[in-house]
């Protein structure tokens, strides 16, 4: 069964840094590329960040380049985002999902339960 | 970046009703789309890939259509389980991009 359980989160005042990680079980991570999906509270999902299978290939929304870094490790089967100078409007549940794609990018089919980023002084 | 749109933004449908949801892309996308439904508290459940093809588990009466930048979601007859709120996501080209969501409540 595959699994992803993200963890990290918490309420920082702005400015200030938080990293978010996900640990995943039940398929072959150094496979797959992995996502980064955020929601703030009552809005619609924000596709974040997305890393390919081998981190060759990193890619960011505009409202995060610069201050949001996405990493792997295969070895831990772990996903992270490392978020720097955090904004009020980052405040939001952040998932982590799979990509279904071989070694390629295509549709998240399996999402964590997300983790809660609260960005208020 | 390619922007996403779907309409209607809500509906009320009755259980048994056919429902029909579309997303449109800002440029050609080819069949690079997905959509996914979520229910409140829950996260996004993946119902169809490359527009048109349901992953395993998900029930035949949903469906995918597409034409041009236009994309079609069609639930055949709504179940109860089925009302919540459905998105868009185009995995064309980087970044991807959501559509804003179409929200199906009961009638």
């Amino acid at each position: 069964e595959v699994q992803l359980v993200e963890s990290g989160g918490d309420l920082v005042q702005p400015g200030r840094s938080l990293r978010l990680s996900c640990a995943v079980s039940g398929f072959t991570f150094d496979e797959f590329a992995m996502h980064w999906v955020r929601q703030a509270p009552g809005k619609g999902l924000e596709w974040v960040s997305g890393i390919s299978w081998n981190s060759g290939s990193i890619n960011y929304a505009a409202s995060v380049e610069g201050r949001f870094t996405t990493s792997r490790d295969n070895a831990k089967n772990s996903l992270y985002l490392q978020m720097n100078n955090l904004r009020p409007e980052d405040t939001a549940l952040y998932y982590c999902g799979k990509d279904r794609g071989l070694r390629d990018y295509d549709s998240i089919d399996h999402w964590g339960q997300g983790t809660l980023v609260t960005v208020s002084p | 970046a390619i922007q996403m749109t779907q309409s209607p933004s809500s509906l009320s449908a009755s259980v048994g009703d056919r429902v029909t949801i579309t997303c449109r892309a800002s440029q050609g996308i080819r069949n690079d789309l997905g959509w996914y439904q979520q229910k409140p508290g829950k996260p996004p459940k993946l119902l169809i890939y490359a527009a048109s093809r349901l992953p395993g588990g998900v029930p035949s009466r949903f469906s995918g259509s597409a034409s041009g930048t236009d994309f079609t979601l069609t639930i055949s007859s709504l179940q109860p389980e089925d009302f919540a709120t459905y998105y868009c996501l185009q995995d064309y080209n980087f970044p991807f991009t959501f559509g804003p969501g179409t929200r199906v409540d009961i009638k």
